[in-house]
């Protein structure tokens, strides 16, 4: 089974500080991707990548950056964090293969900014 | 530009009743199309996928999804929920050569008693 982890269930940080959200997968996909997710707005991309140190803008990459050294690991980055990005993130990722994309997703980072 | 819309934000159905939940999409050419269900606290799970063939698909946990492109319509059908069942679900589009997938905003299933 395709597995991909979240460092973190749940974090609260404060407004200003920067902020690592951690992303793993273990089934050698090219592709990965960062969502955030809020209610009544289902889920929006924020960055995706195709390969290690590439990556790609998603419809909402404002605040936020990301970091791709190893295949496996796709990092998500605020810069300095504010309270609009309090919300739940998750990743997700797929091999570069016609026909089997589907998406494979971690359980989520519920991040709350005060 | 690709988009999902799902029309209903709540259904609530009682155990055992059947469920049909609706999902239209705009999108230029054949498109492939995905359920999702999200269960609370968790991630999203695949429950199905079309990409060609057969417009009938089979998807994990008895559900079922038909593709009617006359009416840009994927909706998901199940003859008989479980309180299980009771989850977010989306609908996804994505495109032949574009990674991407333009996700719906979901429709969240309550199950009655």
């Amino acid at each position: 089974d395709v597995k991909v982890t979240q460092s973190s269930r749940y974090l609260v940080k404060r407004t200003g500080e920067k902020v690592f959200l951690e992303c793993v997968q273990d089934m050698d996909h090219e592709n990965m991707f960062w969502y955030r997710q809020d209610p009544g707005l289902g889920l929006r991309l924020i960055y995706f990548s195709y390969d290690v140190k590439m990556k790609e803008k998603g419809d909402i990459p404002e605040g936020y950056s990301v970091s791709r050294e190893k295949k496996e690991r796709f990092s998500l980055i605020l810069e300095s964090a504010s309270t609009n990005q309090t919300s739940m993130y998750l990743c997700a990722s797929s091999l570069l293969q016609e026909f089997s994309y589907e998406q494979y997703f971690g359980p989520g980072t519920r991040l709350t900014v005060t | 530009a690709q988009s999902v819309t799902q029309p209903d934000i709540h259904i609530t159905v009682s155990e055992g009743a059947s469920l049909e939940l609706r999902c239209n999409y705009s999108y230029g050419a054949t498109p492939y199309l995905f359920w999702y269900v999200q269960s609370p606290g968790q991630g999203l799970q695949l429950l199905l996928k079309y990409f060609s063939g057969d417009t009938l698909v089979q998807g994990i946990k008895g559900f079922e999804a038909e593709f009617k492109r006359s009416q840009s319509s994927f909706n998901l059908r199940k003859p008989s929920v479980h309180w299980s069942d009771a989850a977010e679900y989306f609908c996804a589009v994505g495109a032949r050569r574009d990674d991407k997938i333009i996700f719906g905003k979901g429709t969240r299933l309550h199950i009655l008693p």
